[in-house]
């Protein structure tokens, strides 16, 4: 069990360029989400996949971002045409599903948008 | 909509002391969970505790328990023996049993001295 994995660590970007963050969940886990989390602030749901269905998505979700799973094992998180408040931490969890389903995090991606 | 609150920002205890940090939640909802988060600097976030609101007997990992109250829709956790390596942002979070995300609310920074 090596965790959840998230890749890069950092992004540093310049408005209006895209990006693209990685995650590779805990291997056994269906379930994989993906939070945004500001400075101060707790983490806030962005969206959540079961094996390769995208099931929940929040309004946070602008048309501008739009996430993957393909194959059911690891996730993409684009943003296209960033804009400076996009700057945050962004975080992927995994779960296995039942009961209580607890969700383990990674160590997220930092964005910085210029 | 539910809603996590943790009032205390800032909380310090002594090592080897114990401390309590607060969590209130609001929900309309009987299937729910709760769930007690550590995020140290610059780390990942690591799961604490969890407690499911139909089981009445609280929750205990090692050093760690909560007091659900689940009439005053409360959780608080309790950090016994205080040690150096508990310092770190606390958040409490929420999640329902009729959808996968996680509820957080904005954390308490713990500070241990030494």
């Amino acid at each position: 069990d090596t965790g959840v994995s998230q890749d890069p660590r950092h992004k540093i970007t310049k408005r209006g360029q895209n990006v693209t963050f990685r995650c590779d969940p805990i291997s056994e886990h269906n379930r994989l989400y993906w939070y945004r989390q500001t400075l101060g602030q707790g983490p806030e749901f962005l969206t959540y996949f079961q094996n390769e269905a995208q099931l929940e998505k929040s309004r946070l979700l602008s048309d501008r971002f739009s996430a993957e799973r393909p194959k059911g094992s690891f996730s993409t998180l684009e943003i296209q045409r960033t804009e400076q408040g996009d700057s945050a931490m962004y975080l992927c969890a995994s779960s296995l599903g039942g009961s209580p389903d607890s969700q383990y995090f990674g160590a997220g991606t930092r964005l910085s948008v210029l | 909509a539910q809603t996590v609150t943790q009032s205390q920002p800032e909380m310090s205890v002594q090592e080897a002391e114990t401390v309590t940090l607060s969590c209130t939640y609001d929900t309309s909802e009987s299937d729910y969970y709760l769930f007690w988060y550590k995020q140290p600097p610059s780390r990942q976030m690591i799961l604490v505790i969890r407690q499911e609101a139909y089981k009445q007997q609280n929750a205990t990992e090692n050093r760690f328990s909560v007091n659900f109250q689940k009439a005053a829709k409360s959780f608080s956790l309790k950090i016994s023996d205080s040690q150096l390596g508990d310092a770190a942002m606390y958040f409490c979070a929420y999640r329902s049993g009729a959808t996968n995300k996680l509820i957080f609310g904005t954390g308490t920074l713990l500070a241990v001295q030494p």
